[in-house]
């Protein structure tokens, strides 16, 4: 079955640094997502993207974050300067195509420690 | 995106049925309700998704009430690995639909 892969599965950062955090979304797949789950809470959403473009972002989202395709395979979130808080699970999710009743794929994450 | 409600946990024994409810009241004509599942240290999971018809696949049945403000998902035999956090989702049927996770339910699964 066709996964969703993210890479590191764990990346420790200094605070301030800059952490890129890598996807691979399914082949096919048009729209993509990523979402952080801080530790005991609920999964948020973060940003989605199609045709090259952010379609929609959560307040989250600040101009701290940034995505890219910068090829036809990979999906990447940065962060500039990372902070404390920016501590969490993150996950890339994709879809084939905008209509809802399509699943989301998910990857099984990256655990972002900022210390 | 319109609410929904469901227990904070529930516990299961090996191989029996489950019935994870949920409560959204407030749907609109055009929600979609989608059940997704996060296993521990994993990413969610899309598990089924339904709009007004009872739906079934390999993973589990959904049964939607008449008037759409409840939905009841069903694992038929319960399994070590179905022990999750069970999360049901309405999803605007019109939109890119980016997903409003709640605290879902946890289900424990006993041996």
């Amino acid at each position: 079955e066709p996964e969703v892969t993210q890479t590191p599965s764990h990346q420790v950062t200094q605070m301030g640094q800059e952490v890129i955090l890598r996807c691979v979304p399914i082949s096919n797949h048009l729209y993509f997502y990523w979402y952080r789950q801080i530790l005991g809470q609920k999964v948020e959403f973060l940003v989605s993207f199609y045709n090259n473009e952010i379609s929609e972002k959560s307040e989250i989202f600040d101009d701290q974050f940034s995505v890219e395709r910068p090829d036809g395979s990979n999906f990447t979130l940065k962060i500039r300067s990372t902070k404390l808080e920016d501590s969490a699970m993150y996950f890339c999710a994709s879809k084939t195509t905008w209509m809802t009743p399509y699943g989301y794929t998910f990857g099984s994450g990256t655990r972002l420690t900022v210390v | 995106d319109a609410k929904t409600t469901q227990p904070n946990s529930m516990e299961s024994n090996e191989e029996e049925p489950v019935h994870l409810p949920c409560n959204h009241s407030t749907i609109s004509g055009t929600d979609y309700i989608h059940w997704y599942r996060q296993l521990p240290s994993q990413g969610p999971e899309y598990v089924i998704h339904g709009l007004t018809s009872n739906v079934n696949n390999r993973m589990a049945s959904l049964a939607i009430a008449e008037d759409r403000k409840s939905s009841t998902l069903i694992l038929h035999r319960a399994t070590l690995r179905d022990a999750a956090v069970y999360y049901c989702i309405l999803n605007y049927g019109g939109s890119q639909g980016n997903l409003i996770f709640g605290k879902g339910t946890k289900l424990s699964v006993k041996p």
